[in-house]
């Protein structure tokens, strides 16, 4: 039963320290999500790739977060440094999108909840 | 821009009831609708999804028919048990695109 994993499930951290988050994708998809899930704002999409290369990382606070994928079951999300507002569930997805062809299906792991004190 | 806009929550239902939770959408050509729900602690799952004007996506019981002319995706079910509580969020994808477009989500609470 293919899945993306997601590590760490839950992280509580002080303001101003670094939060690294990992994705790893379902093996063979080709596109993955970040995601931040607030009640404030509901789910909002932060970046993405495909085959690795960044297509979108509009939603994303340039000045503190990066998106990276070191490889093809890898992903991502680093918060240096983090502030109380950054506190929500991070989601990653991941789906195939064959050349040429649309997104098939977004599949979503189980999200990191981040707590910044 | 594209957009979704779904029915306010909560909803609170008893067992056995009827559920409409209702969901619109602004955008240009013809996209691909989805119902996304997502249980507590969990990530968002599939659960049904229409690619063309007249479809009807169903699964456990939840269906949605694609309204071109109403610009609509309404997610019903017959009779809703207490293991469907959860946050719906209905998406559209446009064709060609690599970004769902979420509506807010509409969190259900089913009573026995």
């Amino acid at each position: 039963d293919a899945r993306v994993t997601q590590t760490p499930r839950h992280k509580v951290t002080e303001m101003g320290q670094e939060v690294t988050m990992r994705c790893q994708p379902i093996l063979g998809h080709n596109t993955v999500f970040w995601y931040r899930q607030t009640m404030m704002q509901g789910l909002e999409l932060l970046a993405y790739f495909r085959n690795r290369a960044p297509l979108d990382d509009s939603g994303m606070p340039k000045d503190r977060f990066s998106a990276e994928m070191p490889d093809a079951t890898l992903a991502t999300l680093k918060i240096q440094p983090s502030e109380p507002r950054d506190s929500a569930v991070y989601f990653c997805a991941s789906g195939t999108s064959p050349r040429g062809r649309p997104l098939n299906e977004q599949f979503f792991g189980p999200g990191t909840r981040l707590t910044v004190l | 821009g594209d957009s979704v806009t779904q029915m306010e929550g909560p909803v609170t239902l008893s067992e056995e009831a009827f559920l409409t939770i209702n969901c619109t959408y602004t955008a240009t050509g013809y996209p691909s609708l989805f119902w996304y729900v997502q249980y507590p602690g969990e990530g968002l799952q599939l659960l049904l999804k229409a690619t063309k004007a007249d479809d009807k996506g169903s699964n456990k019981g939840f269906e949605a028919t694609y309204r071109k002319e109403t610009t609509s995706f309404h997610l019903e079910k017959g009779s809703v048990q207490v293991s469907d509580s959860a946050v719906y969020f209905c998406a559209l994808l446009k064709h060609g695109a690599q970004k769902l477009v979420f509506g807010q989500g509409t969190r259900l609470t089913i009573n026995p």
